[in-house]
C-alpha cells in the first residue's frame, strides 16, 4: 500500500524550531517529487514547499521562504521539513503529499497524502 | 503571484442535483489545474488534474473543464458522500490553492 506518514509535530514557542519528517512506503520514493502542504485550523489548504526527485531543486511559498528548509534522504525513503523562526501563523496541520508526475517549476498534482502532523506555535 | 478565486464559497444542495463550482485564475495557466475533495476531518483527495483528466478511481459523476483562466468542476448528480470542501489548485509553478467551496446538503 502506498503510504506517507508524518511525524515531528508538537507545541513550540514563537521563534522556535521544529523538524518534521515524512516516511514513505509502498512506492519508489526516489522517483517522485514530494510536497509539504499545511492547513491552519478551520482554514483552507496552503502549499508550503516542494522538492525534486534528487533533492537538487527546492521550492518554497513566500510565507516560509528563508525560514523553512525542505530536504529528503532517498536511502531512508524520508522527507524532512526544518522549520525555524516559527510564528503563530505557522500553526497548522502539515501534510506531505506525493507528486503525481514530474513537477513544472515546483508544481504538480498531488495524488497521495499523509494523515498530517499538527504544529502549534504558542507561548 | 497568480491568484485562484473559487465561487461560490459555499453551496447548499440536494441529493441528485447537478453541482457546478467555478475557479478563476488571475492570469492564464493553460490547463495546469487540479481539483481536490476534502471531506470533514479527512485528508484531501485528488479528483481531477490537467483541468479535465479524472484521477484513477474517481467516480464518473465528477468532471472538469476549462483552460486559460476559467475552470469548472461539475458533479452530475450529487450523492450524500460528496459532502465536502472542494479546492482548485494551479500547478504551473509554485502551487496555489483556491479558498475552497463547501458543499452541504439542504
Amino acid at each position: 500500500e502506498v503510504q506517507l506518514l508524518e511525524s515531528g509535530g508538537g507545541l513550540v514557542q514563537p521563534g522556535g524550531s521544529l523538524r518534521l519528517s515524512c516516511a514513505a512506503s509502498g512506492f519508489t520514493f526516489s522517483s517522485y517529487a514530494i510536497n509539504w502542504v499545511r492547513q491552519a485550523p478551520g482554514k483552507g489548504l496552503e502549499w508550503v514547499s516542494a522538492i525534486s526527485v534528487s533533492g537538487g531543486s527546492t521550492y518554497y511559498a513566500d510565507a516560509v521562504q528563508g525560514r523553512f528548509t525542505i530536504s529528503r534522504d532517498n536511502s531512508k525513503n524520508t522527507l524532512y521539513l526544518q522549520m525555524t523562526s516559527l510564528r503563530a501563523d505557522d500553526t497548522a496541520v502539515y501534510y506531505c503529499a506525493k507528486a503525481l508526475f514530474t513537477m513544472v517549476r515546483g508544481g504538480a498534482p498531488m495524488d497521495v497524502w499523509g494523515q498530517g502532523t499538527t504544529v502549534t506555535v504558542s507561548s | 503571484d497568480i491568484q485562484m478565486t473559487q465561487s461560490p464559497s459555499s453551496l447548499s444542495v440536494s441529493v441528485g442535483d447537478r453541482v457546478t463550482i467555478t475557479c478563476r485564475a488571475s492570469q492564464g495557466i493553460s490547463n495546469y489545474l487540479a481539483w481536490y475533495q476534502q471531506k470533514p476531518g479527512k485528508v484531501p483527495k485528488l479528483l481531477i488534474y490537467a483541468a479535465s483528466t479524472l484521477q484513477s478511481g474517481v467516480p464518473s459523476r465528477f468532471s472538469g473543464s476549462g483552460s486559460g483562466t476559467d475552470f469548472t468542476l461539475t458533479i452530475s448528480s450529487l450523492q450524500l458522500e460528496d459532502v465536502a470542501t472542494y479546492y482548485c489548485k494551479r500547478y504551473n509553478s509554485g502551487p496555489t490553492f483556491g479558498q475552497g467551496t463547501r458543499l452541504e446538503i439542504k
